[in-house]
């Protein structure tokens, strides 16, 4: 059963902080966040693991509640480049080779 | 650029038609995948594999029809399709199989058109 997302769109002003959520209604081993720009291939952000970890690179950031089954992604002081759609993949069980996909945040930055 | 590169672009083709798509990586990489992309719609995981072994078949229509000749090169031969088709389809390789330590790197697509 694939992961919701939410909000499914956002527009930000530059500078603006955002949280995406991802949601299973399973329990979730790991969390995967991928960013696709308009008519480019999806590319990777990070993984997160069960057992609350929290991650970030730059201004870009997630968080894993196992607990709730719940990751997010916190993009802080939003710049242009950071528009595109945000996708998490979830898995269910260590070993699994087998990402679920949501259907996706699309998050637009204006100047 | 991603190190994951898919020929063509952009595909029409009619109903009857027959044709492959190929996607290439030179990442080292020991297991790729295809992936379907339609609109409003989640990615959905065609094929896996490992090892030129095909390791994952999601129930997917005879029509489709992967090959991996080697660990560098991934096909998917299409024929007598059907409009519902038409959609990106993004090839990625992993490192290993086992998503939780692994990151995909994809291709950026085909974008296909069923006429």
């Amino acid at each position: 059963q694939q992961p919701v997302q939410s909000p499914q769109a956002v527009i930000l002003r530059e500078g603006e902080d955002a949280v995406i959520n991802c949601s299973s209604s399973k329990a979730l081993y790991s969390v995967h966040w991928y960013r696709q720009k308009h008519g480019e291939a999806p590319v990777f952000l990070m993984i997160l693991l069960k057992g609350g970890e929290q991650k970030g690179h730059d201004k870009i950031s997630a968080s894993f509640n196992e607990k709730k089954q719940q990751s997010s992604l916190y993009l802080t002081a939003s710049q242009l480049s950071y528009s595109g759609t945000y996708f998490c993949g979830t898995d269910s069980g260590a070993g699994s080779y087998q990402l679920t996909f949501g259907k996706g945040t699309k998050l637009s930055v204006i100047p | 650029e991603t190190g994951v590169t898919q020929t063509p672009r952009h595909l029409v083709m009619g109903m009857t038609n027959k044709k492959s798509l190929k996607c290439e990586q030179h990442l080292g990489h020991n297991a790729m995948y295809w992936y379907k992309q339609s609109a409003k719609k989640p990615l959905e995981l065609m094929f896996v594999y490992s090892l030129e072994e095909r390791v994952e078949n999601n129930s997917v229509p005879s029509r489709f029809s992967p090959e991996c000749p080697n660990s560098s090169h991934l096909f998917l031969h299409l024929h007598t399709l059907q409009p519902e088709d038409s959609a990106l389809y993004l090839c990625a390789s992993s490192q290993d199989l086992g998503s939780i330590f692994t990151e995909a790197f994809f291709g950026q697509g085909t974008r296909l058109t069923v006429v």
